[in-house]
C-alpha cells in the first residue's frame, strides 16, 4: 500500500464544506484511494473510494489530482454529527489500513 | 439494511482465560475482517477469511485463532489473555465474489473486551 500522510486535526464550522487533504504520493497505478470515518468508539464507516476520476455519492465527493499523489474528500454541508476522524489509504490488499488520520471537528 | 452483528457486545476476562468472540456478516457477504483497536489507538487489522479459507494475515498474536464457517459467520477465539488484549474488536464484511483487490468493507459496532 501506498503511505499516506494527513493533517492531525481540522475544525469547520457547521455548514460549511469541509475539505480534508490526503497525500499519498507513492500511490502505483491500481491502487484505490479510499475514505473511511469513525464516529467516537463506533466501527468505521465507508465513505467513498476512486481510482482516477473525481467520484461522489451521497455523502462526500472525492477529488484525486491528476498525477494522483493527492486527494481531497470535501463533505459539502458539514453537521455536527460528522465530527470524526477520517482516515484515507490507498493499496490494492484486502485489509484497509488506518493511519493517524484527521481529526475533523465540526464547530456549532 | 441488515448490518454486521457482533455479540457479545461487551465482555470481561480475567488473565490467562480464554474469550471467543462472534460475527455474523452482512447476508451475501463472503469476506469477513478482524481489527482490533487499542485504547486512544487507530484499528489495526488482524486477520480476513474469504469463502472460509484465510486470505490475509496481520498483526494477529499467535494467541489468537479464527474461522469463518459455512453460514459464512466467523469466530475469533483468544487464548491466555493478557492485560494489553483489552480492546475494541471490530468484525467488517465486504462482497468479495471472484473481484481481486480491496472492496468496501462494512464494520459491526464492535465488542469491547476488559481482561483484569
Amino acid at each position: 500500500d501506498a503511505k499516506t500522510t494527513q493533517p492531525t486535526s481540522m475544525d469547520c464550522a457547521e455548514g460549511r464544506a469541509a475539505n480534508l487533504p490526503c497525500n499519498h504520493s507513492t500511490i502505483s497505478g491500481n491502487e484505490y484511494v479510499y475514505w473511511y470515518r469513525q464516529i467516537h468508539s463506533q466501527g468505521p464507516q465507508y465513505i467513498i473510494h476512486g481510482l482516477k476520476n473525481n467520484e461522489t455519492n451521497e455523502m462526500a465527493s472525492l477529488i484525486i489530482t491528476e498525477d494522483r499523489k493527492s486527494s481531497t474528500l470535501i463533505l459539502p454541508h458539514a453537521t455536527l454529527r460528522d465530527t470524526a476522524v477520517y482516515y484515507c489509504d490507498a493499496g490494492t490488499g484486502n485489509q484497509f489500513y488506518f493511519g493517524t488520520g484527521t481529526s475533523l471537528t465540526v464547530i456549532p | 439494511a441488515a448490518g454486521v452483528i457482533q455479540s457479545p457486545r461487551h465482555l470481561i476476562k480475567e488473565k490467562r482465560e480464554t474469550a471467543t468472540l462472534k460475527c455474523y456478516p452482512i447476508p451475501r457477504h463472503d469476506t469477513v475482517y478482524w481489527y482490533q483497536q487499542g485504547p486512544g489507538q487507530d484499528p489495526q487489522f488482524l486477520i480476513s477469511f474469504y469463502e472460509k479459507m484465510q486470505s490475509d494475515k496481520g498483526s494477529i498474536p499467535d494467541r489468537f485463532s479464527a474461522q469463518q464457517f459455512s453460514d459464512y459467520h466467523s469466530e475469533l477465539n483468544m487464548s491466555s489473555l493478557e492485560l494489553g488484549d483489552s480492546a475494541l474488536y471490530f468484525c467488517a464484511s465486504s462482497r468479495t465474489g471472484l473481484g481481486q483487490g480491496r472492496h468496501e468493507q462494512y464494520f459491526g459496532p464492535g465488542t469491547r473486551l476488559t481482561v483484569t
